[in-house]
């Protein structure tokens, strides 16, 4: 299986709601990554989890909140989000984060909008 | 900072014709990559160079990396319209292990 899955799709969600974006991939991968994406912007780099620490933390706010249960999942939890954090959010996953095993396999995406 | 510089931002390529993207950077870096975002959809990975001067070739694309390992280029064969949408690189910097990606390069295929 070289796939990840990601879920929901799309998320129409007002500012108040509480809501997570979850991941999943059965490559044996031990680095886990989420990405927020705008329309015609490279994805930026959120969080990094390896071997299911959070490693890497881009100075998010902290109304995003990221969860590694295990080794195949990883979750991101959003509360009291802005409209203006309303983009794709990419999941994505490595053999490893550093040298030549961090070529990233990227789910398809959750395509969030706060309204 | 340590960033990937991609150009150009933009190419309206007629089928058939070939294009190239580049990709550069000030510092020296571990590796690149490449990927391929068709519209609608996410980064899908296409190659990874780690060797000074490395080229290798998938079918009409040829990847390659610069001796100093500064820099790279994607040169697209034959364009189809299959070809379409934004190509990204993205460098490991020594002793970083985030992937600073390029603002990538949208190409559009005239048919």
């Amino acid at each position: 299986d070289t796939e990840v899955t990601q879920t929901p799709k799309h998320l129409v969600m007002g500012m108040t709601n509480k809501k997570s974006l979850k991941c999943e991939q059965h490559m044996g991968h031990r680095a886990m990554y989420w990405y927020k994406q705008k329309a015609k912007k490279p994805p930026e780099l959120m969080f990094v989890y390896s071997y299911e620490k959070l490693s890497i933390n881009e100075s998010v706010p902290s109304r995003f909140s990221p969860e590694c249960p295990n080794s195949s999942l990883l979750n991101l939890h959003l509360h009291a989000l802005q409209p203006e954090d309303s983009a794709l959010y990419l999941c994505a996953s490595s053999q490893h984060t550093s040298g030549v095993y961090n070529e990233q396999f990227f789910g398809p995406g959750t395509r969030l909008t706060v309204l | 900072g340590q960033q990937v510089m991609q150009i150009p931002q933009y190419q309206h390529v007629q089928e058939g014709e070939d294009f190239t993207t580049y990709c550069n950077s000030s510092t020296t870096l571990s590796n690149i990559q490449w990927y391929k975002q068709r519209p609608g959809g996410h980064p899908v990975f296409l190659i990874q160079l780690v060797k000074s001067g490395e080229v290798k070739k998938q079918k009409r694309l040829t990847f390659q990396f610069g001796e100093a390992k500064k820099n790279s280029s994607l040169h697209i064969t034959a364009t189809q319209t299959t070809d379409v949408g934004t190509y990204f690189c993205a460098g490991t910097f020594y002793g970083n292990n985030r992937l600073a990606f390029g603002k990538g390069n949208q190409v559009v295929v005239i048919p």
